[in-house]
């Protein structure tokens, strides 16, 4: 079976910065996109990033962009975010999620729990 | 952006009646549409890929078409662990979108 475990979030004051990780198990991992998805509090899914299975290729959203590092280790088998100049705005919970391919963005067939990021002064 | 707009916010409907969800793209999307189902507390589900693919244990009361730019998820026979959200994404082009969602509740 897939897994994916978000960890990482907490309360950060606005400015601060904070990374999140998400081990995988169960399938193969480097043959897979993965993305970043949050859900503000009450609110909808919005997209943040997607990273190719090799890494080469990485895409943000426009509010992500600049600020928010995807990446990951395949050695690992682990997938990241590192997420720095926080705003309020930024509060919602981040779910990572395994894409159906390889390269680019697809449906995404596995989530994890997802992990709360709150940032308040 | 490609801009998902779903359709009705909130669908009240009895268990056993069918439901019918509908999500139209601001531009086409050539079939690069899927559906996900969460509820409450619980990480998003994928149901439909390609616009009428279920995916791996999808029930099939759950059935995605297409008609240009219009999808509709429909829900055939409710069951009482159907009611949640449904929200629709589109992955032709970045950025990925998703719609706003549609809530099914009991009536």
């Amino acid at each position: 079976d897939v897994q994916l475990v978000e960890s990482g979030g907490g309360l950060v004051q606005p400015g601060g910065s904070l990374r999140l990780s998400c081990p995988a198990s169960g399938f193969s991992f480097s043959s897979y996109s993965m993305s970043w998805v949050r859900q503000a509090p009450g609110k909808g899914l919005e997209w943040v990033s997607t990273i190719s299975g090799s890494g080469g290729g990485t895409w943000y959203s426009d509010s992500a962009e600049g600020r928010f590092t995807i990446s990951r280790d395949n050695s690992k088998n682990t997938l990241y975010l590192q997420m720095k100049s926080l705003r309020v705005e930024d509060t919602a919970v981040y779910y990572c999620a395994k894409d159906s391919q390889a390269i680019g963005g697809h449906e995404l067939v596995s989530w994890g729990q997802g992990s709360l990021v709150t940032v308040s002064s | 952006e490609i801009v998902m707009t779903q359709s009705p916010a909130t669908l009240s409907v009895s268990p056993g009646e069918r439901a019918t969800l509908s999500c139209r793209a601001s531009q086409s999307v050539t079939s690069n549409l899927a559906w996900y189902q969460q509820k409450p507390g619980q990480a998003p589900r994928l149901l439909i890929f390609g616009a009428y693919f279920r995916a791996t244990g999808i029930p099939d009361r759950f059935s995605g078409t297409e008609s240009g730019t219009e999808f509709t998820l429909t829900i055939s026979s409710l069951q009482s662990e159907d009611f949640a959200v449904y929200y629709c994404q589109q992955y032709l082009d970045w950025p990925l979108t998703f719609g706003g969602g549609t809530k099914v509740e009991i009536k």
